[in-house]
């Protein structure tokens, strides 16, 4: 069972290169994130979205931009690479759960290291 | 809006003493609360969750919290530390987001050493 997948693991871009980075999910959850974790200031939402063809901004959207086509997959994309957007990106993702709060429990990938010379 | 803080960015503590991580929320409405564990070049994994009912949530690994309205807290502990409780433990909040679903808003993090 691969869960959350993201790729790549680690990348280095050039100011202004632009770039997307890959999340897939094999567990039919509703529900994709996309977090960027910083040193010393947790983890910020950057996009969510809650179905296919149903996105919404996060608390840092900006200088990035997301889709989601399928259940399974929600691309993040970095159109004008800046240093500012060195950080480590997680991707999640969770489901439905009858007769329980909504999105107890986050499923997450391994993270995509990326730096932005 | 919901927010977490977890104070103290690193905690250290000798193998087999009591691990102590404090978490104080601010919410205006009844919080879901959470800790994540986050071991070295891997993503966040749920330790345990307070939704409603007992206030003393038992979670995975021995860690429990215990969710005290009165003191708005959610500090995580463990009797007894072992080495490979060392990570990165974030407590998070959950808030609706504009579509009614719940999304988790997270702590800065804190970094748990455990002095052989």
């Amino acid at each position: 069972n691969a869960g959350v997948t993201q790729t790549p693991k680690f990348r280095i871009l050039k100011i202004g290169q632009s770039m997307t980075l890959q999340c897939t999910q094999d567990m039919n959850h509703n529900y994709m994130y996309w977090y960027r974790q910083d040193p010393g200031m947790g983890l910020k939402l950057i996009y969510y979205s809650v179905g296919a063809g149903i996105t919404d901004k996060g608390e840092v959207p900006n200088g990035y931009n997301v889709s989601r086509s399928t259940t399974e997959d929600f691309p993040l994309r970095l159109e004008l690479a800046a240093p500012s957007q060195t950080s480590v990106y997680f991707c999640a993702s969770s489901s439905l759960r009858q007769g329980g709060p909504l999105n107890e429990k986050l499923f997450f990938g391994s993270g995509t290291q990326l730096s932005v010379l | 809006a919901q927010s977490v803080t977890q104070l103290g960015s690193h905690v250290s503590v000798s193998e087999g003493a009591l691990v102590l991580l404090r978490c104080n929320y601010s919410s205006s409405v009844p919080p879901y609360l959470f800790w994540y564990v986050q071991y070295p070049n891997q993503g966040l994994q749920l330790l345990l969750k307070y939704t409603t009912g007992a206030t003393l949530v038992k979670g995975i690994n021995g860690f429990e919290a215990e969710f005290k309205k009165s003191e708005t807290s959610f500090h995580l502990t463990k009797p007894s530390a072992h080495m490979s409780d060392a990570a990165e433990y974030f407590c998070a909040v959950s808030t609706k987001s504009n579509f009614g679903n719940e999304k988790l808003t997270f702590g800065t993090g804190t970094r748990l050493t455990i002095i052989p």
